[in-house]
């Protein structure tokens, strides 16, 4: 079984500023896929950004770059210049790659409340 | 441009009644999956189905009985509620394309068991 493990509960910073969420996981998988999704308050869960396993570049959305550290089992995500829209939860998650191309279901970490300062 | 749909929103129910809660996706996805959050947790897999006629048990699914009806459609059954089944429910479906390995989410259904 995988663990996600999301160090950080809360966080805060000031708009326009750098941030970078935690996120170790365990696995002895060595196919699978990594995922950060933010939810805001209105509970809708939005992809921020994906990384397969095994690619070793790191994966970048806009303003979104993740940290691969696969050797380290490690998972951050840095967010550039913050807006006030980046309130809200961050979640990091696990997905093997399941046999025949299938997947199975995400392994979730308990979140990271992120707040943005005006 | 609907994408995942659940049904209802908001329930509220009394200890030892029964519901469905439905889950419609019309991306044509093979892989379909139901989730629950409860307060400061993260979403836990209750079960999930990787193609019409096919469904395998989560992390909970103790309480729980899925029906994946069709391609479109993977419902989510409480036979007798139970105060502890208290949560938000997602409802989720991933194309499972290498490409496209992402899981859509619905927007979610607050259940209180009272």
């Amino acid at each position: 079984a995988q663990t996600v493990t999301q160090s950080q509960p809360e966080m805060s910073v000031q708009e326009a500023e750098t941030v970078t969420l935690s996120c170790t996981y365990d696995t002895s998988e060595s196919n699978y896929y990594l995922f950060w999704y933010k939810q805001p308050p209105s509970r809708q869960m939005i992809l921020v950004i994906r990384q397969e396993a095994y690619k070793q570049q790191n994966a970048t959305e806009n303003r979104f770059s993740v940290n691969f550290q696969k050797a380290a089992k490690s998972f951050s995500l840095k967010i550039s210049d913050s807006q006030l829209g980046d309130t809200a939860m961050y979640f990091c998650a696990f997905m093997k790659h399941g046999s025949g191309g299938g997947a199975d279901g995400l392994t979730f970490g308990k979140g990271t409340h992120l707040i943005i300062q005006p | 441009n609907a994408g995942v749909t659940q049904t209802p929103k908001f329930q509220v129910l009394k200890t030892g009644q029964s519901m469905t809660l439905q889950c419609a996706q019309d991306m044509n996805h093979n892989s379909m999956y139901w989730y629950r959050q409860d307060p400061g947790m993260g979403l836990r897999l209750i079960y999930y189905s990787a193609s019409e006629g096919t469904t395998d048990k989560g992390e909970v699914p103790n309480g729980y009985n899925v029906s994946r009806l069709n391609k479109r459609e993977f419902s989510l059954r409480l036979e007798s509620a139970a105060p502890s089944q208290t949560s938000v429910y997602f409802c989720a479906s991933n194309p499972e394309t290498r490409a496209k390995n992402i899981q859509y989410f619905g927007a979610g259904t607050r259940l209180s068991v009272l």
